[in-house]
């Protein structure tokens, strides 16, 4: 069974605040690494897609980086807003393989 | 928006029953999945479709069986629906062969076994 972590679950921070959420995955038989933003009573919607080691993507004010060898991922978000609160879910698919599997995400929560 | 509909987009059924979910899509995408969301679990993959009649299961696959006859449909089936198969689905499509395919989501079904 593939272990998909995210930490923390959940974490409230003030408006302004930067902030940085951890997915970690099996650093053997890598492929890709998703990441994606789930906003309440909608879909998730996609970030990121991260392929290589020391990966490095951006978009506005959220980055993401990759480290393949030893199994992490981390997104960051400089001066949170309130529109960011959302979970925020990493997903990891292993070479061999066209399943999925995600973590149970991080719930940000931004306190104007 | 990639166009993919679920349908229905809420159920209530008894246990018991046969319950099938259908999701529909328009992006000829060769590759759909089915997850289930529930409180402290994110999202858990249930069955995959690699093509028409080619599916195979997932993390939480046991209870649920899959068909695609077609490109544009991919349909889940609860045999006997269970009070633990209380849970919102979703489906996606995307993914596959080339390494920046995200994964693009419905809107969900809820479902209720009561």
């Amino acid at each position: 069974i593939l272990n998909v972590e995210q930490s923390p679950q959940s974490l409230h921070v003030q408006e302004g605040d930067s902030t940085n959420f951890t997915c970690s995955f099996p650093s053997s038989n890598f492929y890709a690494l998703h990441w994606y933003r789930w906003e309440t009573a909608k879909s998730p919607e996609a970030l990121f897609v991260m392929t290589l080691n020391g990966d490095e993507k951006k978009k506005g004010r959220i980055s993401a980086t990759l480290n393949t060898k030893e199994g992490y991922s981390y997104l960051y978000i400089k001066g949170s807003q309130p529109e960011d609160s959302a979970t925020y879910l990493c997903a990891f698919r292993g070479s061999g393989t066209y399943k999925y599997i995600f973590g149970t995400g991080t719930r940000l929560k931004v306190l104007a | 928006d990639a166009g993919i509909t679920q349908s229905p987009r809420h159920k209530v059924t008894e246990t018991g029953t046969p319950v099938t979910l259908r999701c529909h899509q328009t992006e000829n995408h060769r590759y759909m999945y089915w997850y289930r969301q529930d409180p402290g679990h994110g999202l858990r993959l249930i069955h995959y479709s690699y093509g028409v009649k080619d599916t195979d299961k997932g993390e939480v696959s046991d209870g649920y069986s899959v068909s695609r006859s077609k490109t544009e449909d991919f349909l889940l089936t609860l045999e006997s629906a269970t009070s633990s198969q209380t849970s919102v689905y979703f489906c996606a499509i995307g993914g596959g062969d080339a390494t920046n395919e995200k994964l693009f989501f419905g809107s969900g079904t809820q479902l209720s076994v009561l």
